[in-house]
């Protein structure tokens, strides 16, 4: 079946570094794929998406491509700020899927 | 965020009793969905309604666990005698009807966090 893999937290990074969260997905046939963001206490929040290969989805100074030919799609950031600190979700949705298949998330602290 | 009402915010139930959770769909939506959080993993789904009706259940459990839809009021995920393994997050999604479409409109509510004690 479907599956999201991405890399295992925390990761902790000072103000105005560069970030990276890797995602690689497996899926059949050809899958949207997310970003999600959880702040503490909330639910969580599409940061971006991506439908098709070569696409880069770009929202608050994050990006990701749709990489088909490494199945990967990461997050980057070219300067953090405390306030990124969250919990980033990957997430695909499989052409003939209800839902979404996440992966487990990436804790990101940020200090200042 | 705040168009996904869910409630209770935080529920405490000992073994044994029954979970009741809500969630009001954003204006609009009719399609409903609801995943579970369990410590340190990620959402995976378990059930996808629309009203009056069960789409997808692939990922409910088959025992205890039962969600509905009505044609009037919330969703509702129910847990009958909940044990310790019950306990985690539970969010609720709602989206317009674009099922089959990838240009999603998920909107998430703020959880249910189930304790069982």
């Amino acid at each position: 079946g479907d599956s999201v893999t991405q890399m295992e937290g925390p990761v902790t990074l000072s103000e105005e570094a560069f970030l990276t969260i890797n995602c690689t997905y497996t899926a059949t046939g050809y899958p949207s794929l997310f970003w999600y963001v959880q702040y503490p206490g909330e639910g969580l929040q599409l940061l971006l998406k991506a439908t098709k290969a070569d696409d880069k989805g770009s929202n608050k100074g994050f990006e990701a491509t749709y990489r088909k030919e490494t199945t990967s799609f990461h997050l980057e950031k070219g300067s953090v700020q405390v306030s990124d600190s969250a919990v980033y979700f990957c997430a695909l949705k499989g052409g003939g899927a209800d839902g979404l298949t996440f992966g487990k998330g990436t804790h990101l602290i940020i200090q200042p | 965020n705040a168009g996904v009402m869910q409630n209770p915010r935080h529920l405490v139930r000992r073994r044994g009793q029954e979970a009741r959770l809500r969630c009001s769909p954003m204006k609009g939506h009719s399609h409903v969905y609801w995943y579970r959080q369990l410590p340190e993993e990620g959402l995976k789904f378990m059930v996808y309604l629309q009203k009056e009706n069960i789409i997808d259940e692939s990922g409910m459990p088959k025992e205890r666990f039962s969600a509905e839809f009505p044609k009037e009021g919330p969703s509702i995920l129910r847990i009958q005698q909940v044990v310790r393994g019950d306990s985690a997050a539970y969010f609720c999604a709602s989206s317009p009807p674009t099922r089959g479409s990838s240009n999603y409109g998920y909107t998430f509510g703020s959880g249910t966090r189930l304790t069982v004690v």
